[in-house]
């Protein structure tokens, strides 16, 4: 178990309005990733995040921030959601970061924009 | 840039074999498997990091070959428990910064 844990579990929001997810690790690993997964697409990379306040943009930021300012916790907030960002979100940690170490993710947060 | 997968699905009855292929247009320095089951988080299967290393998780292999920029998962009698959806993801050069890009994911169905 990778103490990793995400939250909210599921969420429902309207459009045009913020929302932050969290996800928070127990293990104080330094690489932690934010991922969305859709339907023929698989997961794409939004952001991660090398260390206290080091992030960096994956393959789909925009319409997305991250903050890091604890090693434990990542957020991710949609400035002004849309209902393109209707998604499952997984938050994933990586011991060592590089390209031989896994990474574990948490259980996904599943967000409907109406 | 997305690897690609190849099938999409695939369906099996219990105890026959299944290739599923991972490309890549890139230079690769390694390639990751996961499994995913419905409803799930993905969970790690192997890496695999040499050209033409292959590496084994009970009956579930994989080769990587770094010419081809390609990687192959052969599931082998396959079980009811490996149903689920399978993701390759990769490192490139250009990307080494801790970012693992993966594929589109093939759904592995098997069938009593």
């Amino acid at each position: 178990d990778a103490g990793i844990t995400q939250s909210p579990r599921h969420k429902v929001t309207e459009t045009g309005t913020p929302v932050t997810l969290r996800c928070h690790q127990t293990e104080n690993h330094r690489y932690m990733y934010w991922y969305r997964q859709d339907p023929g697409h698989g997961l794409r990379l939004i952001h991660y995040s090398y260390g206290v306040k080091d992030t960096d943009k994956g393959e789909v930021s925009d319409g997305y921030s991250v903050s890091r300012s604890k090693t434990e916790d990542f957020l991710l907030t949609l400035e002004s959601a849309t209902s393109s960002q209707t998604s499952v979100y997984f938050c994933a940690i990586s011991v060592m970061g590089g390209d031989n170490s896994p990474l574990h993710f948490g259980n996904g947060t599943r967000l409907t924009v109406t | 840039q997305q690897p690609v997968q190849s099938p999409q699905a695939v369906i099996l009855r219990e105890g026959e074999d299944a290739v599923i292929n991972c490309s890549s247009s890139k230079a690769l320095y390694s390639v990751h498997w996961y499994r995913q089951k419905h409803g799930e988080a993905p969970v790690f299967l192997m890496i695999l990091l040499k050209g033409g290393e292959q590496k084994g998780h009970e009956k579930i292999s994989a080769s990587f070959n770094e010419k081809k920029q390609q990687s192959s998962l052969y599931l082998t009698a396959s079980q009811l428990s490996y149903s689920g959806t399978y993701f390759c993801g990769t490192y490139s050069p250009t990307s080494n910064t801790g970012k693992l890009i993966f594929g589109q994911g093939t759904t592995l169905q098997v069938k009593p």
